[in-house]
């Protein structure tokens, strides 16, 4: 079984293009979680979503960062216009459908974004 | 707002040493309590989770306790090897459906 995937693994863009960040959740589950780190920061949650739901955007910029989980593949973190401020490791945790509050979340190994 | 801090920010310690992580928050309404371990450059590896009904769960040479009622949590080490040095983060689950995550302890065992 798969870990929870997570491409590309780094990514650089200059400042006012788009960033698309892709992460496919483990086998079986379908609660997908999007954290960013900013550098010397803890994780800082984004959004959380189910297929084709957005359920939590919280804590998720207003401006140009959108969210989704189709019904089919992977879920998608997009930036648009980045700025150098957007620089950091995003991470994707997924968890399963059942008994989601206790279960652990399993993490992929991140995409970290750099913006020239 | 549920904040979680975590003590002390960097650790050294020589090889062999038995040694305690702490973390504290400020809201005790959680569902569950995690320890990972995150390598340079790399993603987060799970631990230990304890759920709010449990005191303490082990897992090898690691043992987490949780004190709901004060806030707080340790992450204990023994006999450390300098394959343990990482980062090590505690993250509680609260009602909301995300986790609040601690700044770290960067530990470094040195051999």
């Amino acid at each position: 079984n798969a870990g929870v995937m997570q491409n590309p693994r780094h990514l650089v863009r200059r400042r006012g293009q788009e960033a698309r960040l892709r992460c496919s959740p483990m086998k079986g589950h379908s609660h997908v979680y999007w954290y960013r780190q900013l550098p010397e920061e803890g994780l800082k949650f984004m959004v959380y979503l189910q297929k084709e739901n957005i359920i939590d955007e919280s804590g998720m910029p207003k401006e140009r960062f959108s969210a989704e989980f189709p019904k089919e593949g992977p879920s998608i973190l997009r930036i648009q216009q980045v700025v150098r401020g957007d620089s950091a490791a995003y991470f994707c945790a997924s968890s399963p459908v059942r008994q989601a509050n206790q279960e652990t979340q399993y993490f992929g190994p991140g995409t970290r974004l750099l913006v020239l | 707002k549920q904040e979680v801090t975590q003590i002390p920010a960097a650790l050294s310690v020589p090889e062999g040493e038995n040694l305690v992580l702490n973390c504290s928050f400020t809201d005790s309404a959680i569902y569950n309590l995690q320890w990972f371990r995150q390598d340079p450059g790399k993603g987060l590896t799970s631990l230990l989770l304890i759920q709010s009904s449990q005191r303490e769960q082990t897992s090898g040479r690691l043992n987490a306790s949780l004190d709901k009622s004060s806030g707080r949590s340790t992450l204990y080490i023994a006999a450390s090897q300098p394959g343990d040095s990482a980062t090590y983060l505690c993250a509680v689950k609260t009602g909301a459906n995300n986790l609040f995550f601690g700044t770290g302890t960067r530990l470094t065992v040195i051999p």
